[in-house]
């Protein structure tokens, strides 16, 4: 079983449809969790960044964390063509030196 | 300005050859990284180091041997191409070892060996 669970979809949506894109995991020590952006042969570009259990929003991004659940959701409201991308979840822990990520999800946001 | 390169973007080489991809950071950054991304659009950690210090090395055939001659460079050399080393490399930098630092990912290298 991997350490990070991810849909690999692909999701597809209307355009200004709210979308939920969600990660679950194993591993108890993750404390921090990203989300990162990544378009067709680009590198991923950081979107989120969440401390322990919680909310947090930019714009129309908000990041949930659950650790009771070890589940967390990214939430793209209003979501846009340009929004059409492969979201990956990643995430770490105290004394750990790398990200571990999800296989990410295609999110295809139809005009 | 780019904050992290690499170069070459594509690199197309036959089995058995050796070949070489650098990455250069200019954020002041402390701690590079590559990490492998497959067909299936997974990434897996390969190599960090730390201001020229290798702190990790996962499950990596011996053919790859990164090298990092300052701390804004970490280049990636891989020895004896095979078939299954076809993927995307990228590298990354970060601030801070370990908890809470946010790694900034630089555009990919695509190898194909054939």
């Amino acid at each position: 079983q991997k350490e990070v669970e991810q849909d690999p979809g692909p999701l597809s949506v209307p355009e200004g449809a709210i979308v939920s894109l969600n990660c679950t995991y194993s591993n108890s020590a993750f404390q921090y969790f990203m989300w990162y952006r990544q378009y067709s042969r680009k590198g991923p570009e950081l979107l989120m960044y969440t401390y322990s259990s919680g909310n947090k929003e930019d714009g129309r991004f908000t990041a949930q964390v659950d650790k009771s659940s070890k589940y967390i959701s990214l939430f793209i409201r209003d979501s846009q063509p340009s929004d059409s991308a492969t979201y990956l979840c990643a995430m770490t822990g105290t004394g750990r030196r790398a990200l571990t990520f999800g296989s990410g999800t295609r999110l295809q946001v139809q005009p | 300005d780019t904050a992290v390169s690499q170069t070459p973007k594509y690199l197309v080489t036959q089995m058995g050859n050796d070949k070489s991809i650098k990455c250069e950071q200019n954020l002041g950054h402390d701690t590079m990284y590559w990490y492998k991304q497959d067909s299936k659009k997974f990434l897996k950690i390969m190599f960090s180091y730390n201001n020229k210090e290798l702190i990790i090395n996962e499950t990596v055939p011996n053919r790859f041997s990164p090298k990092s001659p300052d701390k804004a460079h970490l280049n990636l050399h891989i020895n004896s191409l095979e078939l299954g080393d076809s993927a995307v490399y990228f590298c990354a930098s970060s601030q801070v070892i370990g908890s809470g630092e946010t790694q900034y990912f630089g555009p990919g290298t695509r190898l194909l060996v054939l």
